[in-house]
């Protein structure tokens, strides 16, 4: 069973909806992560937080809205995306952020369509 | 930024086969995981293995630092191996942090 808890597994919005995407992992871990997937295509890294702190950006439009409020929660909103923004979402989490020897520990994501 | 190749794209094999995976990338690593994907979605950590040997039941791997290769090995496979498989690495650029890039993957069919 994953340690990393993603809800919800399945989300239908509209373009003019908001919505949140949330995850949660109780492994003390200080590093946590949100990746795209398309289908058929490699998760693409999103975001990093490192000890609550964004540390990375990968120029991700404003539509999404990541936000960690303490350690163990990271949530992932969303407004006004597009239908191109269907994916699966996957919540990750390490124990740090810039050491070697951290692996990286997944979510079971969400499944998002935008209609 | 740092290349991750895999071969082969696609893969196709009877039950109790035997199959080797490769993951090739363009620079050195501090981090490199293969991971399967399960139909659902989830990926599933097999193996950290940024250097050396590991082995965890049919499965094993093995990556080769100094020549920028990883192999996962599948012995004797079953149905329920079927999915994709990832390879992942992070440079050993501090600045990159555990950056995460994935390989194509390859996506594995177990035939009964």
């Amino acid at each position: 069973d994953t340690e990393v808890t993603q809800t919800p597994k399945h989300l239908v919005m509209g373009m003019t909806n908001k919505k949140s995407l949330k995850c949660e992992q109780h492994m003390g871990h200080r590093a946590m992560y949100w990746y795209k997937q398309k289908a058929k295509k490699p998760p693409e890294l999103m975001f990093v937080y490192s000890y609550e702190k964004l540390s990375i950006n990968e120029s991700v439009p404003s539509r999404f809205s990541p936000e960690c409020p303490n350690s163990s929660l990271l949530n992932l909103h969303l407004h006004a995306l597009q239908p191109e923004d269907s994916a699966l979402y996957l919540c990750a989490s390490s124990q740090d952020a810039w050491g070697s020897g951290n692996t990286i520990y997944f979510g079971e994501g969400s499944w998002l369509t935008v209609v | 930024g740092i290349q991750v190749e895999q071969s082969p794209p696609d893969l196709i094999l009877q039950e109790g086969a035997n199959s080797t995976l490769r993951c090739n990338f363009s620079d050195s690593v501090n981090n490199l995981q293969w991971f399967h994907q399960n139909p659902w979605g989830q990926l599933i950590n097999l193996f950290y293995i940024p250097s050396g040997t590991k082995q965890n039941g049919r499965l094993s791997a093995t990556t080769v630092a100094t020549e920028r290769y990883s192999l996962l090995y599948i012995s004797s496979s079953q149905t329920t191996d079927s999915g994709v498989y990832f390879c992942a690495v992070a440079s050993m650029i501090k600045a990159a942090g555990n950056k995460l890039t994935f390989g194509g993957g390859t996506r594995v069919l177990v035939k009964p």
